[in-house]
């Protein structure tokens, strides 16, 4: 059973700071990997999509890397601003099944 | 490309009562998906259809939770009789395929009193 733990739990940090949030998973058979980004009350926004055969993905400030044998992704932002305040998701992808990490909350404080 | 659609935004029952929940996901987007979200967690997932057939229900609360998507295009999902456990906001997605990124909708909040 896959199982996907983002730490921290939540995060703040001062604006224009660069910053990385962690997801990890245990099992390495994925298809893909997916960042969401929700605000309260809202549903999710996808960011970023790597693909197994991928090693990273850029959007914009957005840089988010995958290492499978480690079980491991990175979301790195750069430049931080209070925009950017919100609850990010990765989602992984095995054989017809995602399952979603707990999220990391994100305050940028201007 | 328009997104996936849901409807109601908000809904506030009262236990006991009935509700249903209505998506349209992306034209062409043969995979679609229920996800029930409890605050401050993830999203789980209750039902995968590709097409209009179901490819994963484990997690669906079946003696009281029901979703079907007629002709592999729109889909609901009921809750009968609702729960206060129920209170969620419920996410619609699909994709082009399983194993294809997602897209969700802006989902359903339901609170239940």
């Amino acid at each position: 059973k896959q199982e996907v733990t983002q730490i921290p739990a939540a995060l703040s940090v001062p604006e224009g700071e660069n910053l990385v949030l962690n997801c990890s998973f245990t099992d390495s058979a994925i298809y893909n990997l997916q960042w969401f980004r929700q605000d309260p009350g809202k549903g999710l926004t996808s960011l970023l999509l790597i693909q197994s055969s991928q090693r990273e993905q850029t959007s914009g400030r957005l840089n988010a890397s995958l290492d499978k044998s480690s079980g491991r992704s990175t979301l790195y932002i750069a430049a931080s601003q209070p925009g950017d305040s919100a609850t990010y998701l990765c989602a992984v992808g095995g054989y017809q099944k995602v399952t979603f990490g707990t999220g990391t909350k994100l305050q940028v404080i201007p | 490309e328009a997104g996936v659609a849901q409807s109601p935004r908000y809904k506030i029952i009262e236990k006991r009562q009935s509700v249903a929940f209505w998506c349209n996901p992306i034209s062409g987007h043969a995979t679609l998906y229920w996800y029930q979200q409890i605050l401050g967690q993830g999203p789980k997932l209750l039902i995968q259809f590709q097409n209009n057939g179901v490819v994963d229900d484990s997690q669906l609360p079946k003696d009281r939770f029901s979703a079907e998507r007629l002709k592999g295009v729109d889909s609901t999902l009921k809750i009968q009789p609702a729960k206060l456990e129920d209170s969620a906001v419920y996410l619609c997605a699909s994709s082009v395929e399983a194993n294809y990124g997602y897209t969700f909708g802006s989902g359903t909040r339901l609170t239940v009193v």
